[in-house]
C-alpha cells in the first residue's frame, strides 16, 4: 500500500545542520510531489516547502528560505530535507507528506510517520 | 498569505452528539480546502479535501461543505474514536496554511 517511512528521531546543537529521509512505498514516486511539514510541541501544522519528484522543482516558505533545502533520490525513491543553522525554535516533529492532487487542487496524503528533531545545547 | 481561523479552538461533545467544526479563510480559496484528523503522538489524516469529498475509508459521518471563504467539517454522531485534534488547511496557493486546530474533547 503507500506509506511513506521517515528517518529516526535526531538531538542537534544550536547552530547545526539536520537532513531527514522519507522514502516512498506503493507508488511510482515521480508522478507526485512530496511536502514538509512541521508541529512543534503542543502546536498545530506549518507547511515549510514542497518539492516535485517528477523534476526537482521546489517551493519553500519564506520564513524558511535560505535555511531549507529540499532535495531526492529516484533511484531510492527518497526524498530529504535539510535544516541548517538550527535554533531551539526548530525542535518539532517534522512530517513528510505525499502531495496529491486531481482537478486543479492539492491534498496531503499519505503522511510519514515524523521525525523528532530536537535542538538543545 | 492566507490567513486560516478554526472555531471553536476546543470543545467538549458525548458521544452520539453531532459536531460542527468551522473554518474561514483570509480571502476566497474557492472549494481549496481539506480537513485533517490528528490523534496524540500520531501523523495526522486526510478526512475530507476539495471542500466536501470524502477520502476513501474515511466514515461517511464525516462531511464537509462551503465554498470561497466558509467551510464547515461536521461529524453526524460522534464515536469514541472520533476525540482528536482537526485541522482545516488550504491549497489554494503558496505557502499553504493550516487553521490553529480544534480539539474534540469527552465531555
Amino acid at each position: 500500500q503507500v506509506h511513506l517511512v521517515q528517518s529516526g528521531a535526531e538531538v542537534k546543537k544550536p547552530g547545526a545542520s539536520v537532513k531527514v529521509s522519507c522514502t516512498a512505498f506503493g507508488y511510482i514516486f515521480t508522478n507526485y510531489g512530496i511536502s514538509w511539514i512541521r508541529q512543534a510541541p503542543g502546536q498545530g501544522l506549518e507547511w515549510m516547502a514542497w518539492i516535485s519528484a517528477h523534476n526537482g522543482g521546489t517551493n519553500y516558505a519564506q520564513s524558511l528560505q535560505g535555511r531549507v533545502t529540499l532535495t531526492t533520490d529516484t533511484s531510492t525513491n527518497t526524498a530529504y530535507m535539510e535544516l541548517r543553522s538550527l535554533t531551539s525554535d526548530d525542535t518539532a516533529v517534522y512530517y513528510c507528506a505525499r502531495d496529491d492532487y486531481g482537478g486543479n487542487s492539492n491534498w496531503f496524503e499519505p503522511w510519514g510517520q515524523g521525525t523528532l528533531v530536537t535542538v538543545s545545547s | 498569505d492566507i490567513q486560516m481561523t478554526q472555531s471553536p479552538s476546543s470543545l467538549s461533545a458525548s458521544v452520539g452528539d453531532r459536531v460542527t467544526i468551522t473554518c474561514r479563510a483570509s480571502q476566497t480559496i474557492t472549494k481549496y480546502l481539506n480537513w485533517y484528523q490528528q490523534k496524540p503522538g500520531r501523523a495526522p489524516k486526510l478526512l475530507i479535501y476539495s471542500a466536501s469529498s470524502l477520502q476513501s475509508g474515511v466514515p461517511s459521518r464525516f462531511s464537509g461543505s462551503g465554498s470561497g471563504t466558509d467551510f464547515t467539517l461536521t461529524i453526524s454522531s460522534l464515536q469514541p474514536e472520533d476525540f482528536a485534534d482537526y485541522y482545516c488547511q488550504q491549497s489554494y496557493n503558496t505557502p499553504r496554511t493550516f487553521g490553529q486546530g480544534t480539539k474534540v474533547e469527552i465531555k
